[in-house]
């Protein structure tokens, strides 16, 4: 079945501690997105890819950064996590074929940073 | 640029009862336009869209037209149950090169027994 996974769900670690989120999508989407949800639900976009060793940073300047090496993979890591890294991360793909313009999210993955 | 307005939350009501959920937005050219839900601990999921003008989106008793004339795709739903209870977001997509998805900021409904 054709879907989008994120991985892990919840995560709760220390700062200072380097991790990576991963997105991985089977809908052979070329584009995908990461956002980042805070509290108040707003969705902010940090990073999006259009294609493979395509990436381009978002509206909302992120620490982190993502990598497009394959198509259906785009993991966002984060090099030193911090408390103000606390949020919950969606990662979301669409299509750039048929006029189908909706994109596709994953379940998210809900950061803790103690 | 391109921005979309939606209602303030939170919205409270009971079981059986009208629901509306305003948006209106701002965009050049022809617009699609779309409304999401989050239920808890979930992702987003689209819940209807329209394409064009006097489009009506409908799924699973939701229905919003899209209003060029007043800019708006206002959420409608007969009568709402607790299992509607989520938050909801209207988006668009200006259909213009590679311009992304614009958000608004989220409606929270909570739907009482």
């Amino acid at each position: 079945e054709a879907d989008i996974y994120q991985t892990p769900r919840y995560l709760v670690i220390g700062t200072g501690k380097k991790i990576t989120l991963e997105c991985s999508q089977t809908m052979g989407h070329d584009k995908m997105y990461w956002y980042q949800q805070d509290p108040g639900m707003e969705l902010h976009l940090i990073h999006y890819s259009y294609g493979v060793n395509s990436t381009e940073k978002g509206d909302l300047s992120s620490e982190s950064t993502v990598s497009r090496i394959r198509t259906e993979h785009f993991p966002l890591t984060l090099e030193s996590a911090r408390p103000s890294h606390t949020s919950q991360y969606l990662c979301a793909s669409s299509s750039s074929e048929g006029g189908r313009t909706e994109q596709f999210f994953g379940p998210g993955t809900r950061l803790t940073v103690l | 640029g391109n921005s979309v307005t939606q209602m303030e939350g939170p919205v409270t009501l009971s079981e059986e009862a009208f629901l509306t959920i305003n948006c209106t937005y701002t965009a050049t050219g022809y617009p699609s336009l779309f409304w999401y839900v989050q239920y808890p601990g979930e992702g987003l999921q689209l819940l209807l869209k329209a394409t064009k003008a006097d489009d009506k989106g409908s799924n699973k008793g939701f229905e919003a037209t899209y209003r060029k004339e007043t800019t708006s795709f206002h959420l409608e739903k007969g009568s709402v149950q607790v299992s509607d209870s989520a938050v909801y977001f209207c988006a668009l997509d200006p259909n213009f090169g590679n311009e992304k998805l614009t958000f608004g900021t989220g409606t929270r409904l909570t739907i009482i027994p």
